[in-house]
């Protein structure tokens, strides 16, 4: 069975730019979780879609949203880049019908912002 | 959220077992430990996740103590692909679906 995929997998912006990425779960996942990974913070928890809507949500500024298409696929859009958000950003698809089910990581995007 | 202690890192021979401890002394009863690994600027990788019984599959084994204080994870046969960072979670039984990171113990398998 194929694996998460995300795509672009490397990405460069400057300040002010917005971004969409993209994330397919594995076939049959209804649920996908965005991770940010940066040096500082570690891996941090932006949000969880299920069945096209958002059903968590961590404490991530409004600049950061995503949504859920009815295939399970899922786009993160950040806007008004800043240098900060230069990271990696990871998606996890689980099969969504409880908290247990076990997420399977992508291989993340790279942002690059300048 | 239940917090985890794993050493920051540690060193494993080639071929010898690597075993890799953590402490979650306020987990509650209904919560799971999980752990996963992240080799270098890759997504991190599921290994295996337990309740309270220890649990064995095609890549490790987890080792829950009794009081479910702590447990160890068993990487019987570490190869040099094992290097990477290992995080240990409890998966909260709030239903939100996130898992919470800290910051891992970096294992470094030598030859």
């Amino acid at each position: 069975k194929a694996g998460v995929t995300q795509t672009p997998r490397y990405l460069i912006k400057t300040r002010g730019q917005q971004v969409t990425l993209s994330c397919s779960p594995i076939s049959g996942h209804r649920s996908v979780s965005w991770y940010q990974q940066t040096p500082g913070q570690g891996l941090q928890f932006l949000f969880e879609y299920f069945s096209e809507t958002q059903r968590n949500k961590g404490n991530f500024p409004g600049r950061f949203s995503g949504r859920q298409f009815s295939n399970s696929r899922s786009e993160m859009n950040v806007s008004t880049l800043e240098l900060g958000d230069s990271a990696l950003y990871l998606c996890a698809s689980s099969r969504g019908d409880h908290w247990t089910d076990t997420q399977y990581f992508g291989p993340g995007t790279r942002l690059t912002v300048l | 959220d239940a917090k985890t202690t794993q050493p920051p890192s540690m060193d494993c021979a080639e071929g010898r077992a690597a075993n890799l401890p953590c402490n979650h002394s306020t987990i509650s009863g209904n919560e799971y430990v999980y752990w996963y690994r992240q080799i270098h600027s890759q997504g991190p990788q599921y290994i295996i996740h337990g309740l309270k019984n220890n649990e064995t599959n095609e890549m490790a084994s987890l080792i829950i103590t009794e009081d479910r204080k702590s447990s160890t994870l068993i990487l019987p046969h570490a190869t040099l692909r094992d290097t990477a960072v290992y995080y240990c979670i409890v998966r909260v039984a709030s239903g939100d679906y996130k898992l919470s990171f800290g910051a891992g113990t970096t294992v470094t398998v030598r030859a």
